[in-house]
């Protein structure tokens, strides 16, 4: 069964422009959750979406967005790039009730220059 | 606010030795609690998922502990290799989004 797959893996991007990145979560998962990793700030959470539906967000700001399909694909968008905004971006996996095991893609590692 | 701490932040054992990682948690209202392996700059790994109705789960050589009320869950690794260097994860689920603690950073010398 295949895992949760991120692409890309990695982008380098310039200070102002945007960036989409995507998750195709485990086969029959319908809860899609995107992190946000740095050194400093650890893992903090984005938002979670389950069948198409953002369900809980985290404290970003609006130029953070996501969505999800009808496939249950989804993918986070961050428009007018700061340098700040370099990190790894993880995105997890779960059946969507609530109480299942998380996984983990291998994520998208965003500098921004 | 969920706050999420782990102790110690940084443990280097010999090979052989029995790994003792600690995690705490805030808010009791928790739907589970879930340790990670992460290997550098790479995704996090799922070693044990344990329902807020449990008290522990095992897999291997880990075993992992929860108790709620006291907002604490330790992760026990037998008999460590130097394979096991990692970072550890451990993350609480409440209203759909995991809090993470800043995790150990485990080294196992050969």
């Amino acid at each position: 069964k295949a895992g949760v797959t991120q692409t890309p893996r990695y982008l380098i991007k310039t200070r102002g422009q945007q960036v989409t990145l995507s998750c195709s979560p485990i086969s029959g998962h319908r809860s899609v959750s995107w992190y946000q990793q740095t050194p400093g700030q650890g893992l903090q959470f984005l938002f979670e979406y389950f069948s198409e539906t953002q369900r809980n967000k985290g404290n970003f700001p609006g130029r953070f967005s996501g969505r999800q399909f009808s496939n249950s694909r989804s993918e986070m968008n961050v428009s007018t790039l700061e340098l700040g905004d370099s990190a790894l971006y993880l995105c997890a996996s779960q059946g969507g009730s609530g109480d299942t095991e998380a996984f983990f893609g291998q994520g998208t590692r965003l500098t921004v220059v | 606010k969920q706050e999420v701490t782990q102790i110690p932040a940084a443990l280097s054992v010999p090979e052989g030795e029995n790994l003792v990682l600690n995690c705490s948690f805030t808010d009791s209202a928790i739907y589970n609690l879930q340790w990670f392996r992460q290997d550098h700059g790479k995704g996090l790994t799922s070693l044990l998922l344990i329902q807020s109705s449990q008290r522990e789960q095992t897999s291997g050589r880990l075993n992992a502990s929860l108790d709620k009320s006291s907002g604490r869950s330790t992760l026990y690794i037998a008999a460590s290799q130097p394979g096991d260097s990692a970072t550890y994860l451990c993350a609480v689920e409440d209203d759909y989004k995991l809090s993470f603690g800043a995790g150990t950073t485990v080294t196992v010398r050969a």
